[in-house]
C-alpha cells in the first residue's frame, strides 16, 4: 500500500530533551515536507526537500532540523524542544512540486 | 501576500444542506488551488483542485467556484452528509510549488 509513515504517533517529552520524528514513504517520491498544524493557524511548512541531500527552510524552521540521506526517509529533529513546539506534525511527500501531496497520519508532540 | 485566508472557522449544517467554505488570497502568481479534507486522527487528503483559468470544477457533490478578479475561491458541498464531517483546508500553490494553506474549517453535519 502506498503510504507515508510517521513514528511515533504520540510523544510527550520535556524541555531540552532531543527527539527525532521519523518519516518514510514507499512511493519513490522526490519531494518531501514537514508541516505543523495548530488551531487557527492551519498547516505551516517547517522544512522541505526536493531530493536527496537537498533541503530548504519553510515558513517556520526555527528550532527544527531535517536531513535527507535517502530518498524514502525525511526525519524531523528537535535538538532542544521547547513548549511552543507542542503541536501536531505532518510529513508529506509528492512525486514533484506540481503533484498532489500525500500526508502521513501525524505525530502529536507535547513538550512540558 | 503569501497568506490564504479561510472562513468560517467552524460550520454546522443539517444533513442534506449545502456547506460553503470560502478562501481569499492576495498573490496573483498562485497557479493551483486545491482543497484538502482531514478526518480526526488522519492526515489531510486531496479532495478537489482547480486552476485559475477555470471558473468552476465539480466532482460529485463537491464543487469549487473560482473568482479570479476577486481573488476568491470557495468549496460547496451539496447534499451534505454526516460522513462529510471533517476539517477542510484550502490551499494555493506559489513559487517552487510551495503550498500555502488556509486556517482550516471544521464542518459538522448533523443527522
Amino acid at each position: 500500500e502506498a503510504q507515508v509513515t510517521q513514528n511515533p504517533r504520540y510523544l510527550i517529552t520535556v524541555t531540552g530533551k532531543k527527539l527525532t520524528v521519523t518519516c518514510s514513504q514507499n512511493m519513490n517520491h522526490e519531494y518531501m515536507s514537514w508541516y505543523r498544524q495548530d488551531p487557527g493557524l492551519g498547516l505551516r511548512q517547517i522544512y522541505y526537500s526536493m531530493n536527496v541531500e537537498v533541503t530548504d527552510k519553510g515558513d517556520v524552521p526555527e528550532g527544527y532540523k531535517v536531513s535527507r540521506k535517502e530518498k524514502r526517509n525525511f526525519p524531523l529533529i528537535l535538538e532542544s524542544p521547547s513548549p511552543n513546539q507542542t503541536s501536531l506534525y505532518f510529513c508529506a511527500s509528492s512525486l514533484g512540486t506540481n503533484s498532489p501531496l500525500h500526508f502521513g497520519n501525524g505525530t502529536r508532540l507535547t513538550v512540558t | 501576500q503569501q497568506q490564504v485566508k479561510q472562513s468560517p472557522q467552524s460550520l454546522i449544517v443539517q444533513k442534506g444542506g449545502i456547506s460553503i467554505i470560502n478562501c481569499a488570497y492576495e498573490n496573483t502568481a498562485f497557479d493551483y488551488f486545491p482543497w484538502y479534507q482531514q478526518f480526526p486522527g488522519k492526515g489531510p487528503a486531496l479532495l478537489i483542485a482547480i486552476r485559475p483559468d477555470v471558473s468552476e470544477k465539480k466532482e460529485g457533490r463537491f464543487t469549487i467556484s473560482f473568482n479570479k478578479s476577486a481573488k476568491q475561491f470557495s468549496l460547496h458541498i451539496m447534499d451534505s452528509q454526516p460522513g462529510d464531517s471533517a476539517t477542510y483546508f484550502c490551499a494555493a500553490r506559489g513559487e517552487k510549488g510551495k503550498l500555502i494553506f488556509g486556517q482550516g474549517t471544521t464542518l459538522q453535519v448533523k443527522p
